[in-house]
Order: structure tokens, then C-alpha cells, then sequence
């Protein structure tokens, strides 16, 4: 079955680094992986997206394993306003044909 | 400003009332898509669109109706609603579809939060 996999919480201290995991064990070589996080109950946003390759933008970093069965999002220096709910969603094809969120791993940053 | 804009906000009904969450983006955005979120459970898809007139199912489309009639909208109905469909309810739309071989976005409305007595 097709499962995008997240733990359910983690902490991180406050201007330490923030690594959060996601398993997305079945999708194809040729899907993107994105993230997205939710502040509060507001409308998720955009982090960043990756196929193979790692990648870096303004908010985050994204290593994506080889096999591409699991994927690491990276907030480098964490801030209490990094404080949300951080979803992993990948596409799946073949017979699934659709996106599946990941239940979302809720990132508690400690002062 | 770009945006998607969902209203209303905060609905409380009543079972078996027929109900329409509206949904518009701005952005001239081809795909449409609506989502349910709920605790321990994360959000997952009901229905999305690709297109004008061209709608499909998501994972959980069971007592959701849409349509897209214009490309800037996307409404949710509820014919009959039920208590299990107390929920927080997500619009988001793209520049097309948000998988495959390219990236594209998805802009999410602020949410309308729904219950069913």
C-alpha cells in the first residue's frame, strides 16, 4: 500500500538544527517529493519540493535518499516561529495515481 | 494579492441540511483541489479538478459533491450532511497538477471549519 510515513512529534532547541523524516517507500523515480507546514489551523505553505537531488532554498534544505524511499527536511537554525505541524506528501503512480500526505509530524521548538 | 478565499469561515448546521463551501482563487490556477483535515488523520484529498468542468475523487469523496463551472471556482457540497463530516476544510489550487515530472505549488485557503450536529 502506498503510506507516506511521518513521526508523529519531535523537539528541537531553539537555534539548533530541525531534521524531520519522512517515508514515502513505494513512488516511482520520476514524482516529486514537497513539504509543506501548517501554523496553527491555518492554510498549509510551501517549503520546498526535490526529485533526486538535495536541495536548498531561503527556509530549508531537503536530502532525498538515493533509493528515494525516505527524504529529510532541514531547518537549519530553528526559531520558536518554526513551531507547526510539517507535512511530507508524495505523489504515487501506477494504480494509485494520487498524492498522499503524510500525518504530519508536529515540530516543537524549546527556548 | 494572490490568494484563495473560502468562505464561510465557521459554519455550524444541522444534519441532512444541504450546505456549499465556495472556494476562489485569483491566480488563474488550473487545478482546484479540496481537503479534509482531522486529528491524528492529517488531510487528505476529496476531490480535485484539473480543469474546468473536469473533477475527480480524492480518498475520501463519500457525501461531497463539486463542480467547476469556471476556472476561478470550486465549490463544496455537502447534499446531506452528517456529524462525521465535522471537520476543518481545506481549498487549494495550482498552476496544474502538483505531481509528476514538474512542481507546482499548491496555495491553500485559510480553512473553514465545519460542524455537524
Amino acid at each position: 500500500d502506498a503510506k507516506t510515513t511521518q513521526p508523529p512529534s519531535m523537539d528541537c532547541a531553539e537555534g539548533r538544527a530541525a531534521n524531520l523524516p519522512c517515508n514515502h517507500s513505494t513512488i516511482s523515480g520520476n514524482e516529486y517529493v514537497y513539504w509543506y507546514r501548517q501554523i496553527h489551523s491555518q492554510g498549509p505553505q510551501y517549503i520546498i519540493h526535490g526529485l533526486k537531488n538535495n536541495e536548498t532554498n531561503e527556509m530549508a534544505s531537503l536530502i532525498i535518499t538515493e533509493d528515494r524511499k525516505s527524504s529529510t527536511l532541514i531547518l537549519p537554525h530553528a526559531t520558536l516561529r518554526d513551531t507547526a505541524v510539517y507535512y511530507c506528501i508524495a505523489y504515487y503512480g501506477g494504480a494509485t495515481n494520487k498524492l498522499i500526505f503524510g500525518t504530519g509530524t508536529l515540530l516543537a521548538v524549546q527556548p | 494579492e494572490a490568494q484563495v478565499t473560502q468562505n464561510p469561515r465557521y459554519l455550524i448546521t444541522v444534519t441532512g441540511k444541504k450546505l456549499t463551501v465556495t472556494c476562489s482563487q485569483n491566480m488563474n490556477h488550473e487545478y482546484m483541489s479540496w481537503y479534509r483535515q482531522d486529528p491524528g488523520l492529517g488531510l487528505r484529498q476529496i476531490y480535485y479538478s484539473m480543469n474546468v468542468e473536469v473533477t475527480d475523487k480524492g480518498d475520501v469523496p463519500e457525501g461531497y459533491k463539486v463542480s467547476r463551472k469556471e476556472k476561478r471556482n470550486f465549490p463544496l457540497i455537502l447534499e446531506s450532511p452528517s456529524p462525521n463530516q465535522t471537520s476543518l476544510y481545506f481549498c487549494a489550487s495550482s498552476l496544474d497538477f502538483p505531481w509528476g515530472q514538474t512542481n507546482y505549488e499548491q496555495y491553500f485557503g485559510p480553512g473553514t471549519r465545519l460542524t455537524v450536529t
